[in-house]
């Protein structure tokens, strides 16, 4: 059973330039979170999908930034207009159900790079 | 979700028994103990977790006090491969969906 799968490992973008990053969950899982950790921080969590909903994008920056979990094919966290202070490590992980009952895995990562 | 209460630090021995401490002391009837580590650079692990009563699996064992307001994470044997940052979570068990709140851990260093 393959765990969750992130791709691109590694972008590395331009300012100004859009950053498109995938996230596979674990079979079985529909609830997705992603989750951000700037250099030498603490992971910070940004969005809550479900299959075709948004459910929680309370840590989500209102500017550039959105989710989407389509009925086929990975969830997908865009950035558009990148800048450097968006350089991080993005972090995805799927639950078989939400609820503190059920344990979230996570991926390897993204990590982005922007010049 | 309560807040918790860890050590910023902690060494071991190889091949020793590494007692990580969380403090939760304003945790609700109705809220779970997680632990996870996350070592160098890569994505967080999930090491397990619980309600009330002590858990154990292959990582790990998960010693819940009897008030609930402090558990410790037990590795049997720590290897060097054990050595990470160590984050104790806690989540309210609703089917709301929630995020996980990660503080600042304990960083475990394991030492030959």
């Amino acid at each position: 059973n393959a765990g969750v799968m992130q791709n691109p490992r590694h972008l590395v973008r331009r300012r100004g330039q859009e950053a498109r990053l995938r996230c596979s969950p674990m079979k079985g899982h529909s609830h997705v979170y992603w989750y951000r950790q700037l250099p030498e921080e603490g992971l910070k969590f940004m969005v809550y999908l479900q299959k075709e909903n948004i459910i929680d994008e309370s840590g989500m920056p209102k500017e550039r930034f959105s989710a989407e979990f389509p009925k086929e094919g990975p969830s997908i966290l865009r950035i558009q207009q990148v800048v450097r202070g968006d350089s991080a490590a993005y972090f995805c992980a799927s639950s078989v159900a939400g609820g503190g009952r059920n344990e979230q895995f996570f991926g390897p990562g993204t990590r982005l790079t922007v010049l | 979700d309560a807040k918790t209460t860890q050590p910023p630090s902690m060494d071991c021995a190889e091949g020793r028994a590494a007692n990580l401490p969380c403090n939760h002391s304003t945790i609700s009837g109705n809220e779970y103990v997680y632990w996870y580590r996350q070592i160098h650079s890569q994505g967080p692990q999930y090491i397990i977790h619980g309600l009330k009563n002590n858990e154990t699996n292959e990582m790990a064992s998960l010693i819940i006090t009897e008030d609930r307001k402090s558990s410790t994470l037990i590795l049997p044997h720590a290897t060097l491969r054990d050595t990470a940052v160590y984050y104790c979570i806690v989540r309210v068990a609703n089917n709301a969906g929630n995020m996980l709140t990660f503080g600042g851990g304990t960083r475990l260093m394991v030492k030959p």
